[in-house]
């Protein structure tokens, strides 16, 4: 089965501040990863994923993640935080073996930018 | 991109009575769609599974008696919440794969049942 592991369930930043959000994940099979934004009251949109190739994946509004085979990772990273990032963030894992593989999230982070 | 829209996006009901949830593919066929629920500050937990002309098939603990789902066409799947009660108030949200490594999701509908 798969799982994912998101540490620190609210991450605090200053405005301008490097952002840094935490995903383990536990996969039998090669992974496929991804990153969601959920602001209040809606759904869910995709930051960025990885599937396969290169595992520096960039994605919208200047967050990237490193896809860490040995350490079992996928962390979040944004250079300069700004005021709109504030949201709830999720991790996902899927396996992808078949058409009904669904998502597996973590439990999310709550990041909040200070001004 | 491939979008579903959902609705309501918001609905009020009183207890004892059902609600029924839309989400459509709008521009792909969804062969599946994964219905998930979300309580406050928590994250999505996996429902059901549905495909297009067959039983949906329930998470361990989802009562399939309560959450009836529907997915009749390739670009529309059904939730139905019946006989619904105040612990049924959650946020709801369908997705859908999209190609081999894709999934989109619906914009969520928030149950409050009164």
């Amino acid at each position: 089965a798969q799982s994912v592991t998101q540490l620190g369930s609210h991450v605090s930043v200053s405005e301008g501040a490097l952002v840094l959000l935490r995903c383990n994940y536990s996969s039998s099979v090669p992974p496929y990863l991804f990153w969601y934004v959920q602001y209040p009251n809606q759904g869910l949109q995709l930051l960025l994923k990885y599937t396969t190739g290169a595992t520096l994946v960039k994605g919208i509004n200047g967050f990237e993640a490193e896809f860490k085979k040995s350490e079992t990772s996928f962390h979040l990273t944004k250079p300069s935080a700004h005021m709109s990032d504030a949201a709830e963030y999720f991790c996902a894992v899927s396996d992808q073996t078949s058409g009904n593989t669904p998502l597996v999230f973590g439990k999310g982070t709550r990041l909040s930018v200070i001004a | 991109g491939a979008v579903v829209s959902q609705h309501p996006s918001w609905v009020i009901c009183k207890s004892g009575t059902s609600v029924k949830i839309e989400c459509r593919s709008l521009d792909f066929q969804a062969t599946t769609m994964f219905w998930y629920r979300q309580f406050p500050k928590q994250s999505l937990m996996l429902m059901a599974t549905s495909n297009e002309g067959s039983k949906a098939t329930y998470e361990q603990g989802v009562e399939k008696d309560k959450f009836l789902i529907n997915h009749a066409s390739l670009t529309l799947s059904t939730l139905t919440v019946t006989s619904a009660h105040p612990e049924d108030s959650s946020f709801y949200i369908c997705s859908a794969r999209t190609g081999i490594y894709g999934y989109t999701f619906g914009s969520g509908t928030r149950l409050t049942v009164v």
